[in-house]
């Protein structure tokens, strides 16, 4: 199965909104629920950003959020800081019973 | 303090084979459902296998189906990946991860994730 599929880059200035889509299949985005988002920074763990396509765990700034349309998932990330330059990939479960990821998105904050 | 340490990594001849072992404490291992996650050098995440909180159910991706198995010792706080028959393409970083209380265990809900193992597969 192939990994979703996602922009390579985006970017935005301090301040600025910005979106990452996640497009998937039938198979996966589209008839499931459990679609995720993870933020890594350079040589650090991944973090879920959010999970089940639009819940943000405790701790979580609510300047992330997710949603889900058709066969894309997206998350938003409004007033950009500094700190959100990272790599972000989206994950999800499929009728494979098997978790697939994204090719993931660099994040560049100008 | 909730911890995973993974540990086992190492230079494997293509192959060859290598057991990780990741190390849990801070919490009930025992009822929790886990994941290895891998990352290639310089590449994207790459889901690997996840096993039930008792071990009854365990998960692997396609690809990887046939060369790695997954267990757990819940009496050790331990997971385990055994990986066999290893290829160049099985070199990376290998993490992993517990998907938070009561969710379920394919939901991608990862809470914890470990710092990683390095697996190298070169001749």
């Amino acid at each position: 199965q192939s990994a979703l599929t996602q922009p390579a880059s985006v970017s935005g200035s301090p301040g600025q909104s910005i979106t990452i889509s996640c497009t998937g299949t039938s198979s996966d985005v589209v008839t499931y629920k459990y679609v995720s988002w993870y933020q890594q920074h350079p040589g650090k763990a991944p973090k879920v950003m959010i999970y089940e396509v639009s819940n943000r765990p405790s701790g979580v700034s609510d300047r992330f959020s997710g949603s889900k349309s058709g066969n894309t998932a997206s998350l938003s990330i409004s007033g950009l800081q500094a700190e959100d330059e990272a790599d972000y990939y989206c994950s999800s479960y499929t009728s494979n019973t098997t978790l697939i990821f994204g090719g993931g998105t660099k994040l560049t904050v100008l | 303090e909730v911890q995973l340490v993974e540990s086992g990594g190492g230079l494997v001849k293509p192959g060859g084979s290598l057991r990780l072992s990741c190390t849990a404490s801070g919490f009930t291992f025992r009822s929790y459902a886990m994941h290895w996650v891998r990352q290639a050098p310089g590449k994207g995440l790459e889901w690997v296998s996840a096993i039930s909180s008792s071990g009854a159910y365990i998960y692997y991706a396609d690809s990887l189906r046939g060369r790695f198995t997954i267990s757990r010792d819940n009496a050790k706080n331990s997971l385990y990946l055994q990986m066999n028959s290893l290829r160049v393409e099985d070199t990376g970083i290998y993490y992993c991860a517990r998907i938070k209380y009561s969710a379920f265990e394919l939901g991608g809900d990862f809470d914890c994730w470990g710092q990683g193992t390095l697996v190298i597969i070169s001749s």
